[in-house]
């Protein structure tokens, strides 16, 4: 089974600021099923980023996706107040299926 | 525009079962896979298993697989996930989700079932 670990569990950070968020696998996940999710608090979470790098409808282009293997990274350049919430990546693999990783909480400073 | 509309929540006894509907609106129903992902209070999100709206066939990710059934209702495009034998820990918000494509991302989310279990 693929484990995802998200860092840093916690980011704290300023408006105006860059976020560097990673995701790592236990094992090679196919890039094109690699997935970054924002979730604030009592919505369902919404789709960033799919394809690891692929924004999906809608997302500004603060938003962009990178890596590839085991290592993936979520950089939202300039950071708006609606920004602050959690992240979390996603990868697809025959089994057990779908995994998320535990999210990264992200915070104004 | 794509909507999925869930049912309200439900209180349920430890050993009880609960059954949470997803309706779909503004794209084909049997055209793409429905997952439902479940969020403990105050954790993350865990997949659950998906539903092929088209023939029915499931996948369910190994921790429910004997405690959930996903099954669909095609004449009102609607997805249902029942989970057995509740137990505290259980206590969540169910959401639904829609499968894109062949990248399996989810696009589109339910607003989410809160289900408590409590006796």
């Amino acid at each position: 089974e693929i484990v995802l670990t998200q860092s840093p569990g916690t980011l704290s950070l300023s408006p105006g600021e860059r976020a560097t968020l990673s995701c790592r696998a236990s094992q090679s996940v196919s890039s094109s099923y690699l997935a970054w999710y924002q979730q604030k608090p009592g919505q369902a979470p919404r789709l960033l980023i799919y394809g690891a790098s692929r924004r999906a409808t809608g997302i500004p282009d603060r938003f962009s996706g990178s890596g590839s293997g085991t290592d993936f990274t979520l950089t939202i350049s300039r950071l708006e107040p609606e920004d602050f919430a959690v992240y979390y990546c996603q990868q697809y693999g025959n089994s057990p299926g779908h995994t998320f990783g535990q999210g990264t909480k992200l915070e104004i400073k | 525009q794509v909507q999925l509309v869930q049912s309200g929540a439900e209180v349920k006894k430890p050993g009880a079962s609960v059954k949470v509907s997803c309706k779909a609106s503004g794209y084909t129903f049997t055209g793409q896979y429905m997952h439902w992902v479940r969020q403990a209070p105050g954790q993350g999100l865990e997949w659950m298993g998906w539903i092929n709206p088209n023939t029915g066939g499931t996948k369910y990710a190994q921790k429910f697989q004997d405690r959930v059934t996903m099954t669909r209702d095609t004449s009102i495009s609607t997805a249902y996930m029942e989970l057995s034998r509740l137990r505290s820990d259980d206590t969540a918000v169910y959401y639904c989700a829609k499968e894109e494509g062949i990248t399996y991302e989810f696009g589109h989310w339910g607003q989410g079932t809160l289900v408590t279990v409590s006796s």
